[in-house]
């Protein structure tokens, strides 16, 4: 099993392209999510989905956006980016039985000039 | 929404030296998991343990639940342990909420 992959690693953008951070897991997950990481912070939510078909907004939903149309795969997408979103995006995933162990993905490092 | 502290918020040891990091959070909890996040940004998976101990090699984790609060124990400190440790709980929902972390430096 590969687990949680991202793609790309790195990206740079300027100030109001937009792009899709990709995410994909091979376990059969039903719930994902991303997390961003700031300088010096924990990471905090942007978006989740308990299944294909379903999202919901976490903590820091605002400037992106998410869908989810089957289960191993849930794209981040950026409409506009913005300085204040230059962070390291994580994905995540866990079953939706037994334990609620979640597996992160490699990160993205993203910077927006 | 639930909070989570981690202490100390920096640590520095030698070598060879034990440490023991502490969690605490504010609510009870379904899950609770420690993260190891390398110099490179790598997010490593070290314990999922919303109650009881584990232990793994050199690192140990016990959580109370009933008092709310977890430790990480790391004996006989390598360089290789410097990062940021992460403590993440899930209450609800399965979104993970993080601390702020503790980062530790070992000095050779």
């Amino acid at each position: 099993n590969a687990g949680v992959t991202q793609t790309p690693k790195f990206q740079v953008l300027k100030t109001g392209q937009s792009m899709t951070l990709q995410c994909a897991q091979d376990m059969n997950h039903e719930y994902m999510s991303w997390y961003r990481q700031d300088p010096g912070m924990g990471l905090r939510l942007i978006h989740y989905s308990v299944g294909a078909g379903i999202t919901d907004q976490g903590e820091v939903p605002n400037g992106y956006n998410v869908s989810r149309s089957t289960t191993e795969d849930f794209p981040l997408r950026l409409l506009s980016a913005a300085p204040s979103q230059t962070s390291v995006y994580f994905c995540a995933s866990s079953s939706s039985t037994g334990t609620y162990e979640q597996y992160f993905g490699p990160g993205t490092r993203l910077t927006v000039t | 929404g639930i909070q989570v502290e981690q202490s100390p918020p920096d640590l520095i040891l030698q070598e060879g030296a034990n440490s023991t990091l502490r969690c605490n959070f504010s609510d009870s909890v379904n899950n609770l998991q420690w993260f190891h996040q390398n110099p490179w940004g790598q997010l490593i998976n070290l314990f999922y343990i919303p109650s009881g101990t584990k232990q793994n090699g050199r690192l140990s984790a016990t959580t109370v639940a009933t008092e709310r609060y977890s430790l990480l124990y790391i004996s006989s400190s390598q360089t290789t342990d410097s990062g940021v440790y992460f403590c993440a709980v899930v209450a609800g929902r399965r979104a993970l909420t993080f601390g702020s972390g503790t980062r530790l430096q070992v000095q050779p």
